[in-house]
């Protein structure tokens, strides 16, 4: 199967520092790219649907501000989680999409916000 | 609103045996059914897909079953082995192209030795 990479798998930070994590599909073209969390035992939750050269669309209730979503290459997509709280510590998952489904998924980014 | 319900949290089955998890939706406009393995603190793995104008799709020892009229689908894995124990989660893709995947709430499979 196609292979989605993401870094960091692990990440610590101060309350209202900046985190970036990186998408990458490696063997693959992706011009649909998806930013998921899940928190423990609980479902994937769809945050936000990222295309390359446009904007990102997010799910209600999902603050577009606090969740930057950059696509840039049809390789590349970044979340960067802006003015960290503790509430949003969690596990945060990618997925890739080539020109038809299934969607490949991320290792995954735990995120812990002290 | 969960659109993708799996009622199950969780499922003992002894090796060799079959499992069969479940997986119930509620909007008819879902065209497009995967099943997805997840361990803990890794991404989801695919494992098979069916689309809505089928009923059954086979992959070696996963097959999975689409009944669009009781709006239920189900995964079968024969014979479970002790490896298949995780975390199966069911999704569905609307048909507004999107390509937007909800998903259900999760199972644990456990494959007793």
């Amino acid at each position: 199967g196609a292979v989605v990479s993401q870094h960091p798998s692990r990440v610590i930070c101060k309350s209202g520092t900046s985190v970036k994590i990186e998408c990458r599909s490696l063997d693959f073209q992706a011009t649909t790219m998806f930013w998921y969390r899940q928190f423990p035992k609980q479902s994937l939750m769809l945050m936000a649907t990222s295309n390359e050269g446009s904007k990102a669309t997010y799910e209600q209730g999902v603050e577009k501000d606090k969740f930057l979503i950059n696509h840039a290459s049809l390789t590349l997509s970044t979340l960067t989680v802006t003015s960290a709280h503790p509430e949003d510590s969690s596990f945060y998952i990618c997925s890739a999409r080539p020109d038809r489904d299934p969607q490949y998924f991320g290792p995954g980014t735990r995120l812990t916000v002290l | 609103d969960q659109q993708v319900k799996q009622n199950s949290p969780s499922l003992s089955v002894q090796e060799g045996r079959i499992s069969i998890l479940n997986c119930d939706y509620t909007n008819s406009m879902f065209d497009y059914f995967l099943w997805y393995k997840k361990y803990p603190a890794e991404g989801p793995t695919f494992l098979i897909s069916i689309s809505s104008i089928k009923d059954k799709n086979e992959d070696g020892r996963f097959t999975v079953f689409l009944n669009k009229s009781a709006k239920h689908l189900s995964l079968h894995i024969v014979p479970s082995q002790p490896g298949d124990s995780a975390v199966y989660f069911c999704a569905a893709s609307p048909e507004s192209g999107t390509y937007k995947y909800i998903f259900g709430t999760g199972t644990r499979l456990k494959v007793l030795a």
